[in-house]
């Protein structure tokens, strides 16, 4: 089976602050790892893929992410916020073979002006 | 944002309504999906489709009736629908190209349902 956490319904930070959203996953096997974002009223956009290589994948709009494989995680990170980031952000994870993607719940942004 | 198109946006229907949502896609992919959205939970898989035949059905209640005719059009059939199943319904698309789930699968704006 495969899961996703992502333990916080919200995160609030201040604009021009970093910005964290964590990310947590389990599967049996090598993970393929996916950052989607969804702003109000529209669909889910990816926003980056981890699938191999370089464990620091670069994204749209300035976010990034780290895999790692020793604490199962995949944190999504942006150096400075931007009010136009606050958005529903999930994290999702899918292995070889199968065609099923398992998304967390998502965590809701809010970046203070 | 227009490659995954969903209609109708916004639906209202009575338990003993009977209608129908529809997704397009217009990227080539060869593979679609459905999925319901409920607030603070995980994005919950109803179908897979891929080469216009359904590879996974999660046990979703029969209430709930896909129909895919070719590979650029999804359909969801609705019927005696209980208020629970009030969410956002969510369409995407993929290309398999069975190179074993690296493919990004790309979302619809959603079709927000309330049953009453």
């Amino acid at each position: 089976a495969q899961s996703v956490a992502q333990p916080e319904d919200q995160v609030n930070v201040a604009e021009g602050n970093p910005l964290t959203v964590k990310c947590t996953y389990s599967v049996s096997g090598n993970p393929y790892l996916f950052w989607y974002v969804q702003y109000p009223n529209r669909g889910l956009q990816v926003l980056l893929k981890y699938i191999t290589g370089d464990n620091l994948v670069k994204g749209s709009y300035g976010f990034e992410a780290e895999f790692n494989k020793s604490q199962t995680s995949f944190h999504l990170k942006k150096p400075s916020a931007l009010v136009s980031d606050s958005a529903l952000y999930f994290c999702a994870v899918r292995t070889y073979g199968n065609n099923r993607l398992a998304f967390g719940k998502g965590n809701q942004v809010v970046v203070i002006p | 944002e227009t490659g995954v198109t969903q209609t109708p946006r916004h639906l209202v229907m009575g338990m003993t309504n009977k209608k129908s949502l529809k997704c397009e896609q217009h990227l080539g992919h060869n593979a679609m999906y459905w999925y319901k959205q409920s607030a603070k939970k995980p994005l919950e898989l109803m179908f897979v489709y891929s080469l216009e035949e359904r590879v996974e059905n999660n046990s979703v209640p029969s209430r709930f009736s896909p129909e895919c005719p070719n590979s650029s059009h999804l359909f969801l059939h609705l019927h005696t629908l209980q208020p629970e199943d009030s969410a956002l319904y969510l369409c995407a698309s993929s290309q398999d190209r069975g190179q074993g789930g690296q493919e990004t699968q790309y979302f619809g704006p959603g079709t927000r349902l309330l049953v009453l």
